[in-house]
């Protein structure tokens, strides 16, 4: 079955540093990557979508500038959390489309962020 | 926008007993898809089920049924036979056609007692 590997599961950084989540489809080609975050208890908020070779579109509210994406090639896409603050930790999830329609929908393990 | 609500934060079952999550949603839109997923503790999302909205029959995945009420915007999860490996969060999710983007209801945890 398709697989979305994602690294690391657990990260600490200490405030005002960058940090980079990877997104990796290991048996299939994703078009399309998606970013979600989720708070404590809560569901999962879409962050922005990213499709190879393309720009990423952020979902209202969502800054760009902090949360840089890239998807440089059809097996990964990475999300790098600039300047971090403590109000940027949270459960980072990755999803990926390997059928280009609503079924093909795999989901990363998630990243814990915490910033110290 | 369309919005999707699971009223029940958490709920408690016993295993081999039958259960039931509730999800609503509002969109005006007459051609999209729904979904239950399960995060697990370790966190990983799991499709369960998917529906169609243009189907009327109600799907179902060996222990897994949905009961699809368009009208009344209602899209239902029943666990037959729950086991313990069923304990985990389960979101309920609108997904308009066409369109490569989930809205998720706020998560039901469900426990499943030995």
């Amino acid at each position: 079955g398709a697989v979305v590997s994602q690294h690391p599961s657990r990260v600490i950084c200490k405030s005002g540093t960058s940090v980079k989540i990877e997104c990796r489809s290991l048996d299939f080609q994703a078009t399309t990557m998606f970013w979600y975050r989720q708070f404590p208890k809560k569901s999962l908020m879409l962050m922005a979508t990213s499709n190879e070779g393309s720009k990423a579109t952020y979902e209202q509210g969502v800054e760009k500038d902090k949360f840089l994406i890239n998807h440089a090639s059809l097996t990964l896409s990475t999300l790098t959390v600039t300047s971090a603050h403590p109000e940027d930790s949270s459960f980072y999830i990755c999803s990926a489309t390997h059928q280009g329609g609503v079924y093909g929908y795999t989901f990363g393990s998630g990243t814990r962020l915490t910033v110290v | 926008a369309q919005t999707v609500t699971q009223s029940q934060p958490e709920m408690s079952v016993q295993e081999a007993e039958t259960v039931t999550l509730s999800c609503t949603y509002d969109t005006s839109e007459n051609n999209y898809y729904l979904f239950w997923y399960k995060q697990p503790p370790s966190r990983q999302m799991i499709l369960v089920i998917r529906q169609e909205a243009y189907k009327q029959q109600n799907a179902t995945e060996n222990r897994f049924s949905v009961n699809f009420q368009k009208a009344a915007k209602s899209f239902s999860l029943k666990i037959s036979d729950s086991q313990l490996g069923d304990t985990a969060m389960y979101f309920c999710a609108f997904m308009k056609r066409g369109f490569n983007k989930f809205y998720f209801g706020s998560g039901t945890k469900l426990n499943v007692k030995p």
